[in-house]
């Protein structure tokens, strides 16, 4: 009963080091996120996947690349992570073809840029 | 300005209070509301839908004003077990390529 995954769950960085974000989910959903959460900031999308081979941006898309790899994975891509980009990232996924809005989340990636 | 604007609080009350949350979003088009609760350190999980007409699910109520471009949530006789952070979504376009926008959340802390 896994859900989605989210893999690291826990990552330092130095500045200028780049890393991949894995997210996986087995619920068969057509719809993929990634946010990122700061104190008193709350969840902002920073790119999000429609269906299986669309990206699109969000909120706060600069410095980030994503790549929905196949219907089950949606990775994040930091090329050259600065402290700005210290948050907390989560992923999620959501149920096809219903106007529930439901998101399924990730435990979520803690990510520290020194 | 935010899409999607919560008062942070935090909100303290006593248990067995009742106590009201409000959002406002800014973009007319939106389709479709929601309510995510999240617990210390821990993801968002979905507490309720918010539908036109207003629902209600146990001791939990909200409300949608499409006029005024707000949403509630009002918990009834509280629980300290209802301490969390409280999330408004608003989602745009149609239900498969939709953008889901949190706002920054309202904390609540019930207190004995």
């Amino acid at each position: 009963n896994a859900g989605v995954t989210q893999t690291p769950k826990f990552q330092v960085l130095k500045t200028g080091q780049s890393m991949t974000l894995q997210c996986a989910q087995d619920m068969n959903h057509n719809s993929m996120y990634w946010y990122r959460q700061d104190p008193g900031m709350g969840l902002r999308l920073i790119y999000y996947s429609a269906s299986e081979g669309t990206t699109d941006k969000g909120e706060v898309p600069n410095g980030y690349n994503v790549s929905r790899l196949n219907k089950r994975e949606f990775s994040l891509r930091l090329e050259s992570a600065a402290p700005s980009q210290t948050s907390v990232y989560f992923c999620a996924s959501r149920q096809p073809n219903t106007n529930t809005g439901e998101l399924f989340f990730g435990e979520g990636s803690r990510l520290t840029v020194l | 300005r935010k899409e999607v604007e919560q008062d942070p609080g935090p909100f303290n009350v006593p248990e067995g209070a009742t106590v009201a949350f409000n959002c406002t979003y800014s973009n007319s088009a939106s389709q479709s509301f929601f309510w995510y609760r999240q617990d210390c350190r821990k993801e968002p999980k979905l507490l309720m839908s918010v539908y036109s007409s207003g629902n209600e699910d146990g001791r939990f109520t909200a409300q949608l004003n499409r006029a005024s471009q707000y949403i509630s949530l009002l918990i009834r006789d509280s629980k300290l077990s209802d301490s969390a952070t409280y999330l408004c979504v608003v989602k745009h376009g149609s239900s498969n390529t939709g953008k889901l926008i949190f706002g920054q959340g309202t904390t609540l802390q019930v207190k004995p």
